[in-house]
Formats: C-alpha cells, sequence, structure tokens
C-alpha cells in the first residue's frame, strides 16, 4: 500500500512568487493536514480537508489557501511568497470520518524562498 | 490554548542504554497522543498512539505511557541503537476531536553512539 506522496520535494521560489504544493493521501483515506515546519515555530498546523471540505483551519494569513479534489488529492497554494515562508510542507492522511486513528504523514515539500 | 512541551531538546547517549523522552501539556482535555519519529529532512513516521483512556502502548522496545491528568507522556526507549538517531515528537489532539489538528512539541534530537 502506497504510502501519503509529496511533489514536488523541493523547489525554490523567489519573494512575490506563488507557489502549488500537491499530495496524495494513503488510498482510502478521506482526511488530508497540511502542517509547516521551521527551525524557530516547529511544526503549526495550516489546514484539513475531508471530503473536500476545509474543516479545520490553523493561524495562517489568507495567502495560505488549499483544497481537496474528489480523489481526496489536495493541494495547497501560498502566494506572494515571503521569506519566512521557506520551510518544510508536511501533508498527513488519516482514515475515515471519526479521527481515532493515527495520522500518517509524507516525506514533504521543501520550499525556499529567495 | 494548548501547549506542548518536550525535554530534553537534544540528547546523546552510548548504544546500549535505556532511555525515557519526556513530554508534557498543559490542557489535559486531549482525545490523544502520538509520538512520532523524524529523520533529518524527512517526514515523521508515527511509532504509537495512546487514546485518552490508556496509560500505555509498547511496540518492539518502545513504551509509550500517558498520565492525562498530570498532562504527561514519556517515550521508553529499550536498548538504544545508533539507528534510534532522530527526532522524537509528541502530538495531542484535543478532546473534541477536532479533526486533525494537532498540537506538536518541539522534540527531542536524540543520538546514540556507537
Amino acid at each position: 500500500k502506497a504510502g501519503v506522496t509529496q511533489t514536488p520535494r523541493y523547489l525554490i521560489k523567489t519573494r512575490g512568487q506563488q507557489v502549488t504544493l500537491s499530495c496524495s493521501p494513503i488510498s482510502g483515506h478521506r482526511s488530508v493536514s497540511w502542517y509547516q515546519q521551521t527551525p524557530g515555530q516547529g511544526l503549526q498546523f495550516l489546514f484539513e480537508y475531508f471530503s473536500e471540505t476545509q474543516r479545520n483551519k490553523g493561524n495562517f494569513p489568507g495567502r495560505f489557501s488549499g483544497r481537496q479534489f474528489s480523489n481526496s488529492r489536495s493541494e495547497m497554494n501560498v502566494s506572494t511568497l515571503e521569506l519566512g515562508d521557506s520551510a518544510l510542507y508536511l501533508c498527513a492522511s488519516s482514515p475515515g470520518h471519526l479521527n481515532t486513528g493515527e495520522l500518517f504523514f509524507g516525506e514533504g515539500s521543501r520550499l525556499t524562498v529567495l | 490554548k494548548q501547549e506542548v512541551t518536550q525535554i530534553p531538546a537534544a540528547l546523546s547517549v552510548p548504544e546500549g542504554e535505556n532511555l525515557v523522552l519526556n513530554c508534557s501539556f498543559t490542557d489535559s482535555a486531549i482525545y490523544n497522543l502520538q509520538w512520532f519519529r523524524q529523520d533529518p529532512g524527512k517526514g515523521l513516521t508515527s511509532l504509537l498512539l495512546i487514546q485518552s483512556s490508556q496509560r500505555e502502548q509498547t511496540s518492539g522496545r518502545l513504551n509509550a505511557s500517558l498520565d492525562k491528568s498530570s498532562g504527561r507522556s514519556t517515550l521508553y526507549i529499550a536498548a538504544s541503537q545508533p539507528g534510534d538517531s532522530a527526532t522524537y515528537l509528541c502530538a495531542v489532539r484535543p478532546s473534541n476531536n477536532a479533526g486533525n489538528m494537532l498540537t506538536f512539541g518541539g522534540g527531542t534530537r536524540l543520538m546514540v553512539k556507537p
């Protein structure tokens, strides 16, 4: 069974550009969450999607957005990139509606903003 | 607001030692707690998940305990090996089971020397 797949793994952008990251959850998983990891702030929750609807949102500016497709794949977008957006963006999936189970993470997309 | 703290931030031990990693949280109203391992530049690997009604979980050389009332969890690693070198993170899910909006600790960076 394939794990959580994130693309691209690495990317470099310049300030002011926008970026789109993709996440394919484990087959059968309907919930996809996004986290940002930086050395200073650690792991912080961005948002979660379930059945194409945003279920939760963390404390990030509106430049950060996401969506989920009918096949549960998810994308997140960051517009007007800032230097501080440089981070490892991690996607996680979980099965079912009741989140009693484990959260499974992908390898992440490392974004560098110059 | 839930805060999760992990002490120590870094730990170096010789191979073969038994060790304990600590995780504390300020709000005892949690649904469950999950321990993860992260290798440098990689995603998170789930190690153990403890539901709020449980006291401990075991997997191989790993044992995690939970004392919800005191806001503490420990991860015990028996007979440590160099391959155990990684950052260990704990994360809590709130009792309102608000999806996958986990709060993470800052992690303990473990180095096991041969």
